[in-house]
């Protein structure tokens, strides 16, 4: 079993539609859990940290974490074209030094 | 917020040389740098966990005398390609944290190598 899972998509949603990112891990003593944005050909970019369960908001973005469920998700609002991108879920390792990272979804907004 | 700085951010090099490729954390210490590799549309993978003051931790299946890694101050770790074939040709990107209960990584803006 992968230690960090995403539905690989693509996804595709019209602009302005919530576009819903998922993301699975296995070790249940994860505390620190993050979403990176990576366009073709750049390297990825932090753009949400979430430590505690429920929902932290950003802008447009929001991530939210459920440790019983071994869960997050990030969501985002009012979606546009520069939101097309791949979204990598990563989470911490328990003893810290370790960075886990998902395959990716990959996000298409159409105009 | 904390910087990390790659270099240089794309080379193209002749098959049988070797190339380095620069990290540095501008903005804090890392004790740790990790550096992956990345083909296109694929995801990241893990190369290496470099270690100042000490050797790196090689992921299985990376040749360690191939990817030559030195983290020799808390600011630099270096990755060289020793002997470089069209097939090591790739995305090679550096991360690093700083110390603090958490962080996340930061990623350097990657290097893209091309041998011919």
């Amino acid at each position: 079993q992968k230690e960090v899972e995403q539905n690989s998509g693509p996804l595709s949603v019209p602009e302005g539609a919530i576009a819903s990112l998922n993301c699975t891990y296995s070790d249940r003593g994860s505390q620190s859990f993050f979403w990176y944005r990576q366009y073709s050909g750049k390297s990825p970019e932090l753009i949400m940290s979430i430590y505690s369960n429920g929902d932290k908001e950003d802008g447009r973005f929001t991530a939210q974490l459920n440790k019983a469920s071994q869960y997050v998700s990030l969501l985002i609002r009012d979606s546009q074209p520069s939101d097309s991108a791949t979204y990598l879920c990563a989470v911490r390792g328990v003893t810290g030094n370790q960075f886990y990272f998902g395959t990716g979804t990959s996000l298409t907004v159409i105009p | 917020g904390a910087v990390v700085s790659q270099h240089p951010s794309w080379v193209i090099c002749k098959s049988g040389t070797s190339v380095k490729i620069e990290c540095r954390s501008l903005d804090f210490q890392a004790t740790t740098m990790f550096w992956y590799r990345q083909f296109p549309k694929q995801s990241l993978m893990l190369m290496a966990t470099s270690n100042e003051g000490s050797k790196a931790t090689y992921e299985q299946g990376v040749e360690k005398d191939k990817f030559l890694i030195n983290h020799a101050s808390l600011t630099l770790s270096t990755l060289t390609v020793t002997s470089a074939h069209p097939e090591d040709s790739s995305f090679y990107i550096c991360s690093a944290r700083d110390q603090g209960t958490g962080s996340p990584l930061h990623f350097g803006n990657g290097t893209r190598l091309t041998v011919t």
